[in-house]
């Protein structure tokens, strides 16, 4: 069974200029995950999605972030513009998704977009 | 409402033990271990759900003491693919959100 893609692994971008990642989830998992992870640090949750509905987005810097997930499948995450400060890795996660017993849900994470903005 | 992980840091030789704690100032609904090798994804260890509970996998297991809101994580006779970073991620309601600890770096030596 094929793992969370993700694309680019890597990308370097100026600062100002603006940057995308796409995942494709686990075929049949209904919530995707987008993740920040700093260097050295543990992952921090940006946008949850369940199907199409953004579920959770209160940590998503909206004023330069956006994510869409079309058809509650695929995701994109795009930063427009892109900060010194937006350095990180970019993980995708996804789950098999169930309200009602969130707690055990677990995820599995996609290899991230490594951005470096210079 | 972020767990803290401690150790920050441990370096073993193969076949010792080590022990990294994961505690939250939250009721906790449960607990997930994940393991994350340099430029890799982070890796499902396991879960657990409700106080008292242990699990193992191989040679790493956990606990789960719900009362002090934290949890254990057990790695015997550790081996060089053990090294790598510790997450513990802690869900402090019933919902989907998953919050991390900031990790437990674990190198195994020979």
């Amino acid at each position: 069974e094929a793992g969370v893609v993700q694309s680019p692994r890597y990308k370097i971008i100026e600062k100002k200029q603006p940057v995308a990642f796409w995942c494709n989830p686990i075929s049949g998992h209904n919530t995707l995950y987008w993740y920040r992870q700093n260097l050295g640090q543990g992952p921090e949750l940006l946008i949850r999605y369940e199907n199409e509905e953004a579920v959770d987005d209160s940590q998503l810097p909206k004023d330069r972030f956006s994510a869409e997930r079309l058809k509650g499948v695929d995701s994109t995450l795009k930063i427009q513009p892109a900060e010194l400060g937006d350095s990180a890795v970019y993980l995708c996660a996804s789950s098999l998704g169930n309200a009602l017993v969130g707690s055990t849900d677990t995820q599995y994470f996609g290899p991230g977009t490594r951005l470096t903005v210079l | 409402q972020q767990p803290v992980q401690s150790p920050q840091a441990v370096i073993l030789r193969e076949g010792e033990d080590a022990v990294i704690n994961c505690s939250s100032s939250k009721a906790l609904y449960s607990v997930h271990w994940y393991r994350q090798k340099h430029g890799e994804a982070p890796v499902f260890l396991m879960i657990l759900l409700k106080g008292g509970e242990q699990k193992g996998h191989e040679k790493i297991s956990a606990s789960f003491n719900e009362k002090k809101q934290q949890s254990s994580l057990y790695l015997t006779a550790s081996q060089l693919s053990y090294s790598g970073t510790y997450f513990c991620g802690t869900h402090p309601g019933n919902t989907g959100k998953l919050i991390f600890g900031q990790g437990t770096t674990l190198q195994v030596k020979p």
